[in-house]
């Protein structure tokens, strides 16, 4: 069984800009859930999508948006990006939401915006 | 004050030692659970309660809800066991994960 794949795994952009990460989940899983990991901050929670919808969101600024397709597959979209955003993206599924069960995590995004 | 404690901070033992790493949080919570991450960014689920302990293999985790407090014990330690341990906690009433700030966990051969 195909654990949860995320792309890019590495990737440079400049202030300004903008970027799209994608997470493919384990076959079967319904629920995404994203994750901001930084030296300063430790991981924090971006949000998470089940079936489509978003079902629950973290303390982020509305740069950060993300979207699940009707495949599970899930994008996060950073814009106007800032040096600050520069981490470790993670995101993680599970059958139905990973408040009661397992989660798996893919091995992240690491974005460097310079 | 953080949700979500976790202690110690970084911990280094000998090859073969018991270890104990902590968590406590401050509010009443749903479910716990707690990740192994290894250097490059992977990490890996150990445990998910609610309640009581659970055990697999070398890995032991507890949780006592009325205390807010939650154990994770490795046995025979390895080095291969060499990692960050995350605690993250469900709070009641706020569906978003809130994680610790993690145990640097060095096993020396």
């Amino acid at each position: 069984k195909a654990g949860v794949t995320q792309t890019p795994r590495y990737l440079i952009k400049t202030r300004g800009q903008q970027v799209t990460l994608s997470c493919s989940p384990i076959s079967g899983h319904r629920s995404v859930s994203w994750y901001q990991q930084t030296p300063g901050q430790g991981l924090q929670f971006l949000f998470e999508y089940f079936s489509e919808t978003q079902r629950n969101k973290g303390n982020f600024p509305g740069r950060f948006s993300g979207r699940q397709f009707s495949n599970s597959r899930s994008e996060m979209n950073v814009s106007t990006l800032e040096l600050g955003d520069s981490a470790l993206y993670l995101c993680a599924s599970s059958l139905d939401g990973g408040w009661s069960g397992e989660l798996f995590f893919g091995e992240g995004s690491r974005l460097t915006v310079l | 004050k953080n949700e979500v404690e976790q202690s110690p901070q970084n911990l280094t033992a000998q090859e073969g030692e018991f270890i104990t790493i902590n968590c406590s949080y401050s509010v009443g919570i749903s479910a716990l659970h707690w990740l192994q991450q290894h250097p490059g960014g992977g990490i890996v689920s150990l445990f998910m309660l609610s309640s009581g302990k659970k055990k697999h293999g070398r890995l032991i985790a507890t949780i006592n809800i009325q205390e807010k407090h939650s154990s994770l014990h490795i046995t025979a330690s390895h080095p291969r066991d060499s990692a960050v341990y995350i605690c993250a906690v469900l709070l009641f009433g706020n569906e978003k994960l809130t994680f610790g700030t993690g145990t640097r966990l060095t096993i020396i051969p």
